[in-house]
Parts: C-alpha cells; sequence; structure tokens
C-alpha cells in the first residue's frame, strides 16, 4: 500500500546548525513526493515537491532529492534559521491529488 | 495553480451540533478532498467528492458522521453531524492536478466544547 515514513521529532537545533529530515515512502507507481510545512496557528504551505526520480525541489535554502533507489526524500538544510521552526511533512501523491501524509516533524531552532 | 477558499476559518460549536464547512475553488477540479488534522497529530483523508456521485470515504470515516455534498466543479461541502469533543481538529479542503501537485485550503479550526 501507500505509506510514509518520517523520522521522528521533535528536532531541535541551534541556529545555523545542519537540518536533516528523513523521509521514505511505499507507492505503487512513480508518485511525485512533496514536503509541507506548518508554522505555528497557520494551514499547510507547499515548501518543495519532486515529480520524477533524481529531481531535487528546493525552497529557501530546504532541499530534497528524489530517491527512486531508497524510496527516500529527505530534507535538508544547511544552516536553519529561527523562523524556520515549524512542523514539516513529508507526503506522496500518486492518484489525481490524493496525498499521503507522514506523521510530521516538529523542528524547533534556537537562537 | 489553484486557489481554495474554504470556510469557516475557525468556529466554537456545543456538543451535539452540525457544523458545515465549505470549500470553493476558482477552477474546476475533477475531484476534492476533505483531511482531518487532528491536535498534534498528521492529515488523514475522510473522503474523495466527486461531482455527480457519492463521495468515497477511507477506513474510520463514515457518511453519517461526515456528509459530503459535491453539487459542481468547483463547490463542496464537509459537515461534521453530532459533534463531540474528539472531533475537535482542523479539517482541511484539497485539490490536486493530475498527480504532481495538491493544493489546500487555509483550513476549519473547529473546537468542540
Amino acid at each position: 500500500g501507500n505509506s510514509v515514513t518520517q523520522m521522528e521529532g521533535p528536532v531541535t537545533l541551534s541556529e545555523e546548525a545542519f537540518l536533516t529530515i528523513n523521509c521514505t515512502y511505499t507507492a505503487t507507481g512513480y508518485p511525485s513526493l512533496f514536503w509541507y510545512v506548518q508554522y505555528p496557528g497557520e494551514g499547510l504551505q507547499l515548501l518543495l515537491k519532486a515529480t520524477k526520480a533524481d529531481d531535487k525541489g528546493s525552497n529557501k535554502g530546504f532541499e530534497a532529492t528524489y530517491r527512486k533507489e531508497t524510496t527516500s526524500f529527505h530534507l535538508e538544510k544547511g544552516s536553519v534559521q529561527v523562523s524556520d521552526s515549524a512542523v514539516y511533512f513529508c507526503a506522496h501523491n500518486t492518484n489525481a491529488g490524493k496525498s499521503t501524509f507522514g506523521d510530521g516533524t516538529t523542528l524547533t531552532v534556537k537562537p | 495553480s489553484a486557489v481554495i477558499s474554504q470556510k469557516p476559518s475557525r468556529d466554537i460549536c456545543q456538543r451535539g451540533t452540525s457544523l458545515t464547512i465549505q470549500c470553493q475553488v476558482d477552477s474546476q477540479v475533477t475531484m476534492m478532498f476533505w483531511y482531518r488534522q487532528q491536535p498534534g497529530q498528521s492529515l488523514t483523508l475522510i473522503a474523495t467528492a466527486n461531482q455527480g456521485s457519492e463521495a468515497t470515504y477511507e477506513s474510520g470515516f463514515v457518511i453519517d458522521k461526515f456528509p459530503i455534498s459535491r453539487p459542481n466543479l468547483t463547490f463542496s461541502t464537509l459537515t461534521v453531524s453530532n459533534m463531540s469533543p474528539e472531533d475537535s481538529s482542523i479539517y482541511l479542503c484539497s485539490v490536486g492536478q493530475g498527480s504532481t501537485e495538491a493544493f489546500f485550503g487555509q483550513g476549519t479550526r473547529l473546537t468542540v466544547v
């Protein structure tokens, strides 16, 4: 079946630290992969996406590469800021908009 | 892209009552999706709403509790019926464009007291 497994949180980092949030998936066919971010008290926002193998999605300093061989889509950022504190969701989409989400990872960045 | 307007944005309701959430899309779409996000949890798909047919519900969700309407290609409603405090969640409407994109409304934050 379809599933998304995310690195368990919460994650606490100091400002300017390197961030990795692991994400692996199972899916039939060739899904598109997404990272969404949810800031405190706000709705879900698309952070980045990749639609085929070896694609790299990037936005606001965050990157993730679609690795078909390892069925992974790990989120990385070289230097986090306090303003990056949020909940991050990995997701995939295999059926015309129907998305499957990971459990979410709460990131707290301390100054 | 698609712009989704969802309302109300939040509500506080008495237990035993029902709330209808509206979702309006700025373009015609075949399928619309309703999700629930319980406090501190991830998003769970409630149902898929197709225009002109009954919604398809995921395991654990039933039509009597979450009736859905889909009168045309740009609009859908989700009703949360006979509410209890356990229904306190964020409810989100979503649409997709093929398999490469999914768009979400801002959500309806429901508190049942």
